[in-house]
């Protein structure tokens, strides 16, 4: 079964807007971590950001931020203020009790100008 | 600045030659993971280390690959004898159990023609 998963493969924003990115993610364990990463056309991941189970307030790192809905799931990453530069794929992923990473299969941001 | 040190960076070989990646996981790190990321199965863990134990490595086709870790500085991961079809972009990943950030390194982009 998939563990995480993210139902759009591809996006556009306009430049200066913000966008929100879905993942929902599956597991039984009382404790795990959700992430998101970055990979530009470059190839690399970039960690953005992190959002453990017990947190009791949503992650953000500058412009980003991880709207966690426990109840249902969902770890979904908003980007504020789009810059050319975000233009990448970005991947959800969740580590759980064993510490591996399970990764969603991406979604790809394109901004305009 | 701390990162994930991958060498090569691109490694083009012929159809049944050993190849070998190396990585040097952040200094202080207790994880260690070796991803594959090709177009149609995305990002596949391959195998993981905690405090350079072997984990897991259910991911990795055995009778070919293999994952070690020589020293806490050093991760490698061995293919012998190499197949086109392991044609992909290698990543090696590490954190801290219990912390809140995985860190990949910039990968190995493999071709075997």
């Amino acid at each position: 079964a998939q563990k995480i998963t993210q139902t759009q493969p591809g996006m556009f924003v306009q430049e200066k807007e913000a966008v929100t990115l879905d993942c929902t993610y599956d597991t039984s364990d009382p404790s795990y971590g959700l992430f998101w990463y970055k990979q530009p056309s470059s190839g690399e991941m970039i960690f953005l950001i992190y959002q453990g189970s017990y947190d009791q307030q949503n992650a953000t790192e500058g412009r980003y931020s991880l709207n966690f809905q426990k109840a249902r799931k969902s770890a979904n990453l908003v980007i504020s203020a789009s810059q050319l530069g975000d233009s990448a794929m970005y991947f959800c992923a969740m580590r759980e009790d064993d510490y591996k990473l399970s990764f969603g299969a991406g979604t790809t941001v394109t901004v305009r100008a | 600045d701390a990162r994930v040190t991958q060498t090569p960076r691109h490694k083009v070989t012929e159809m049944g030659q050993e190849v070998t990646m190396r990585c040097q996981p952040i200094l202080g790190h207790n994880t260690v993971f070796w991803y594959r990321q090709t177009m149609m199965q995305g990002l596949e863990l391959l195998a993981y280390f905690r405090n350079r134990a072997p984990l897991d490595d259910s991911g990795m086709p055995k009778d070919r690959f293999s994952a070690e870790m020589p020293d806490a500085t050093l991760a490698t991961l061995k293919i012998q004898p190499s197949e086109p079809r392991d044609s992909a972009v290698y990543f090696c990943a590490s954190g801290l159990v219990g912390g809140r950030a995985t860190f990949f390194g910039q990968g190995t982009r493999l071709t075997v023609v």
